[in-house]
């Protein structure tokens, strides 16, 4: 099974401060997203990137920069921290190809103050 | 821009129920569908996927798809207190492997 992992887990940041996620996986995917998931909203797509070096804004990007430097490394990026990204954080990977499924890692609990 | 849509928002039922989760979609060519399941305090993992009209059955769970309606559901025979979870459903339009997923719909299942 593919394995995501994400740090930190959990994240107390200050208003207007720089805040970089984390994510790595291990099996080789082509594809890695970042999503953020608020009660009522179900997961929205923010970034997403098809290989290392490409970066792809999704459906909510404002606010957020990603950087992919190599296959297995994904970053967000909240350059100017807000209250209104208070959320929780999902990365995942998927291969690509004929294949659509998705591997989300354990989430990380962002909380701005 | 696709619209994925799911319904009920929540749902108590029995244990030992037949559970029934909905999902409408916006985009006639959306070419895969799939449902996920996230436990409290979890990760989404897929559960099940279909690609064309029809229907799906792996063990208690069974997927349903109509892509003239829009619709395709998510089948629970013999509901378990293990399967409360929310339950996310995801569409990719043709061309893309992004998925567009649905606001979630909250099942407990009660012993």
């Amino acid at each position: 099974e593919a394995a995501v992992t994400q740090s930190p887990r959990n994240k107390v940041a200050v208003t207007g401060g720089k805040v970089t996620l984390s994510c790595n996986q291990t099996n080789n995917h082509n594809n890695m997203y970042w999503y953020r998931q608020d009660t009522g909203h179900g997961l929205r797509l923010i970034h997403y990137s098809y290989g290392a070096g490409s970066t792809e804004k999704g459906d909510i990007p404002d606010g957020y920069k990603a950087s992919r430097p190599s296959q297995e490394n994904f970053s967000l990026i909240l350059e100017l921290a807000t209250p209104s990204q208070t959320s929780v954080y999902f990365c995942a990977s998927g291969l690509g190809g004929s294949s659509y499924e998705q591997y989300f890692g354990p989430g990380t609990r962002l909380t701005v103050l | 821009q696709q619209k994925v849509q799911q319904s009920p928002e929540s749902l108590i039922v029995p244990e030992g129920a037949m559970t029934s989760l909905n999902c409408t979609f916006s985009d006639s060519a959306s070419q895969y569908f799939a449902w996920y399941r996230q436990h409290s305090g979890k990760a989404p993992k897929a559960l099940m996927s279909i690609f064309s009209n029809g229907e799906k059955e792996e063990g208690r769970f069974t997927i349903h798809l109509n892509k003239a309606s829009l619709h395709f559901s998510l089948h629970i025979r013999d509901s378990q207190p293990s399967d409360s979870a929310l339950y996310l459903c995801a569409v990719a339009s043709s061309g893309s492997w992004q998925l567009i997923f649905g606001s979630g719909t909250q099942l407990t299942v009660m012993p």
